[in-house]
C-alpha cells in the first residue's frame, strides 16, 4: 500500500474549523483515500472516503487535490471531543488497511 | 448493528504462558482483521479472514501466533510462549467484503489490552 505523510500534532480551539493535511505523492489510480480516527482508549473509528470528488458526510469533509496527490480532512466546528489521532489510509486493491502514525488532534475550550 | 465484540478487554499474563482472544464481529460482515497497536503507534496489521479462509498474514506474526475464523462468524487469535514484547493491544475489525469492497469501512473493537510481565 502507497505511504502517506501526516504533521504528527496539530492544535484546535473549540468550535473553530480544524483542516488536517495528507500527503500521499505516490498514489496510484486505483487507491481510495480513507480517513480513520482513534479516540483515547477506543478503536479506530471511520470517518470518511473519497477517490477522485471532494465528500461530504455527518462528521467531516474530505477535500482531495486535482492530481490526487495531497488530500484535506476538513473538520468544520471542532469540538472537544473531536480530540483524537486522525489517520490518512490509502485503501488499495488489498482491502486492508495499512495505518500510520497518524496526527494527534488537541483542541482546545 | 451490536458492533464488534472483544473479550476479555484487559489480559495479564506471565512470560512463557498462550492466551487466546476472541472477536464477534458483526453479523453480516464477511471480513474479519486483527491488528495489533502499541503506545504511540498507529495500528499494525497482522491478518484478515474472508469468511471462514485467512486470505492474507503479515510477516509480523511469527509462528507464534494463530488465528482461526472457523465458522466464519467469531475469531480467536492465540499467542504461545508469550514474550514481553507481545505486550499490546489487539484489536479487531470487521467490514463487508464482497462487491466494492473499497468502500466499506472497517469498524472495529475496542480492543484486547495484553501485559506480558
Amino acid at each position: 500500500d502507497a505511504k502517506t505523510t501526516q504533521p504528527n500534532s496539530m492544535e484546535s480551539n473549540e468550535e473553530e474549523p480544524v483542516h488536517l493535511p495528507c500527503n500521499h505523492s505516490t498514489i496510484s489510480g486505483t487507491d481510495y483515500i480513507h480517513w480513520y480516527r482513534q479516540l483515547p482508549s477506543q478503536g479506530p473509528e471511520y470517518v470518511i472516503h473519497g477517490l477522485t470528488s471532494n465528500v461530504n458526510n455527518r462528521m467531516a469533509s474530505l477535500a482531495i487535490a486535482e492530481d490526487r496527490k495531497s488530500s484535506t480532512l476538513i473538520l468544520h466546528r471542532a469540538t472537544l471531543r473531536d480530540a483524537a489521532v486522525y489517520y490518512c489510509i490509502l485503501r488499495g486493491s488489498q482491502g486492508n488497511l495499512i495505518f500510520g502514525k497518524g496526527t494527534k488532534l488537541s483542541v482546545k475550550p | 448493528d451490536t458492533g464488534v465484540s472483544q473479550d476479555p478487554r484487559h489480559k495479564i499474563t506471565k512470560r512463557g504462558q498462550n492466551v487466546t482472544f476472541r472477536c464477534d464481529p458483526i453479523s453480516e460482515h464477511n471480513r474479519l482483521y486483527w491488528y495489533r497497536q502499541t503506545l504511540g503507534q498507529g495500528p499494525e496489521f497482522l491478518t484478515y479472514f474472508q469468511n471462514e479462509a485467512q486470505l492474507e498474514k503479515s510477516r509480523l506474526l511469527s509462528d507464534r501466533f494463530s488465528a482461526e475464523r472457523p465458522k466464519g462468524s467469531f475469531s480467536t487469535l492465540e499467542i504461545q510462549r508469550t514474550e514481553q514484547g507481545d505486550s499490546a493491544m489487539y484489536l479487531c475489525a470487521s467490514s463487508r467484503g464482497w462487491g466494492d469492497h473499497y468502500n466499506s469501512p472497517l469498524h472495529f473493537g475496542n480492543g484486547t489490552r495484553l501485559t506480558v510481565t
